[in-house]
């Protein structure tokens, strides 16, 4: 089955600056990638996704990144702020009938003032 | 809409015991999930639905059981809770057709303790 892995599990950032949390996945046949977020007792809340037939994808502060070849995905946080704090978790799946979604564990992004 | 919603939003429980964590959608969504989440360990999918009358064992199902009998209501019953099952429980739903969105609406959550 599908794996997936997000490394670092925790990353700092001052406000203001560009925050980059990658991804890899285990299957090539994969081809929808979502994030979400995370606030400290909420329910996760996609805030982007990408599919396959795309590089990338931007939705104001935030883009997202894939490289088929290597099998990744990023997500770009620019001119981060406070409220970015979260867990941001990435996830793959294979689209389609019966598709699952495979979560990484998450990374807790910490956004000082 | 409501969206996805779950009851109740805490419960302790004592080894043994039996309970139903409710969920509900109300956006039509032909898709629902059950994901337990533990600390620091992302989300683990326990059961699936892809339509009424349709349920899957996802990766963590032992322990549990699931029931489909309409679109908008998909229960997650516990037997003989363990304290392993503590956790936290997230509903979620979606809708999977020819449009290929697959986005998943997740429930507010229910917090278990078993004791």
């Amino acid at each position: 089955g599908e794996n997936v892995e997000q490394h670092p599990s925790t990353l700092s950032v001052q406000e203001g600056d560009s925050a980059v949390i990658k991804c890899t996945y285990s299957d090539s046949a994969s081809n929808y990638f979502p994030w979400y977020k995370q606030e400290l007792g909420k329910r996760p809340q996609l805030i982007i996704d990408i599919r396959s037939n795309v590089g990338e994808k931007k939705d104001q502060r935030i883009a997202v990144t894939l490289n088929k070849t290597a099998k990744h995905f990023s997500l770009h946080i620019t001119e981060t702020q406070p409220e970015d704090s979260a867990v941001y978790f990435c996830a793959a799946s294979l689209s389609g009938a019966n598709s699952k979604l495979t979560f990484g564990k998450g990374i807790t992004l910490s956004v000082r003032p | 809409n409501a969206g996805v919603t779950q009851t109740p939003k805490f419960r302790i429980l004592k080894i043994g015991q039996s309970m139903t964590l409710q969920c509900a959608q109300d956006m039509n969504h032909n898709y629902m999930y059950w994901y337990r989440q533990d600390p620091g360990m992302g989300l683990k999918l326990i059961y699936y639905s892809v339509g009424a009358g349709i349920t899957d064992k996802g990766e963590v199902p032992n322990g549990y059981n699931v029931s489909r009998s309409t679109t908008e209501d998909f229960p997650l019953r516990l037997e003989l809770a363990a304290p392993s099952q503590t956790s936290v429980y997230f509903c979620a739903s979606s809708y999977s057709g020819t449009s290929g969105r697959e986005t998943q609406y997740f429930g507010p959550g229910t917090r278990l303790l078993v004791l």
